[in-house]
């Protein structure tokens, strides 16, 4: 079975800019949830979506924002990109959905690594 | 608010010895632990984890313990080998997983 599948892996931006990034769960999954990782900071997240919609949601700016289409694959955007946007970003996906009680595994991409120049 | 903190960013350990990475938290709702490592260039992959009703879990080499009195949680690696060498993220779960800073575990032949 595939793992979770994050693209591209890396991108370089200019302040300013948008960018999008891309996350495939793997098959049967259907929540979807996206972190950021930056050095010293561990994994701050960002939010969740289950069944399109989303159920949770981190203490990001409103510049930070996602989608999951009805695949379950998900999309995260940030707009009007900052210097300290540049981070890694990394998806994951679980099997079960909200209310998420007990053992929530969460299976990791690889990440997209974000640099803002 | 940090719920979940590891206060060691770093640990270096000689191979075969014991490797004892910390975890504290402060939400007394969270209802399970899990440890995740990752290696550079990868995403973190789940470890092992306790449920908040038990005090030990076993799995090979890696124990976890927890001590909800303290709100204290510990991963135990015995013994350590070279290949252990990443970032170890303790993550807690209460309708959401919240991760602690990691620490990256550097084990020497």
């Amino acid at each position: 079975k595939a793992g979770v599948t994050q693209t591209p892996r890396y991108l370089i931006k200019t302040r300013g800019q948008q960018v999008t990034l891309s996350c495939s769960p793997i098959s049967g999954h259907r929540s979807v949830s996206w972190y950021q990782q930056t050095p010293g900071q561990g994994l701050q997240f960002l939010f969740e979506y289950f069944s399109e919609t989303q159920r949770n949601k981190g203490n990001f700016p409103g510049r930070f924002s996602g989608r999951q289409f009805s695949n379950s694959r998900s999309e995260m955007n940030v707009s009007t990109l900052e210097l300290g946007d540049s981070a890694l970003y990394l998806c994951a996906s679980s099997l079960i959905g909200p209310p998420y009680q007990g053992k929530n595994i969460q299976y990791f991409g690889a990440g997209t690594r974000l640099s803002v120049l | 608010d940090q719920q979940v903190k590891q206060n060691s960013p770093s640990l270096s350990v000689q191979e075969g010895r014991i490797s004892i990475l910390n975890c504290d938290y402060t939400n007394s709702m969270f209802d399970y632990f899990l440890w995740y490592k990752k290696y550079p260039a990868e995403g973190p992959t789940f470890l092992i984890s306790i449920s908040s009703i038990k005090d030990k879990n076993e799995d090979g080499r890696f124990t976890v313990f927890l001590n909800k009195s303290a709100k204290h949680l510990s991963l135990h690696i015995v013994p350590s080998q070279p290949g252990d060498s990443a970032v170890y993220f303790c993550a807690a779960n209460y309708g959401k997983l919240t991760f602690g800073q990691g620490t990256i575990l550097t084990v020497h032949p």
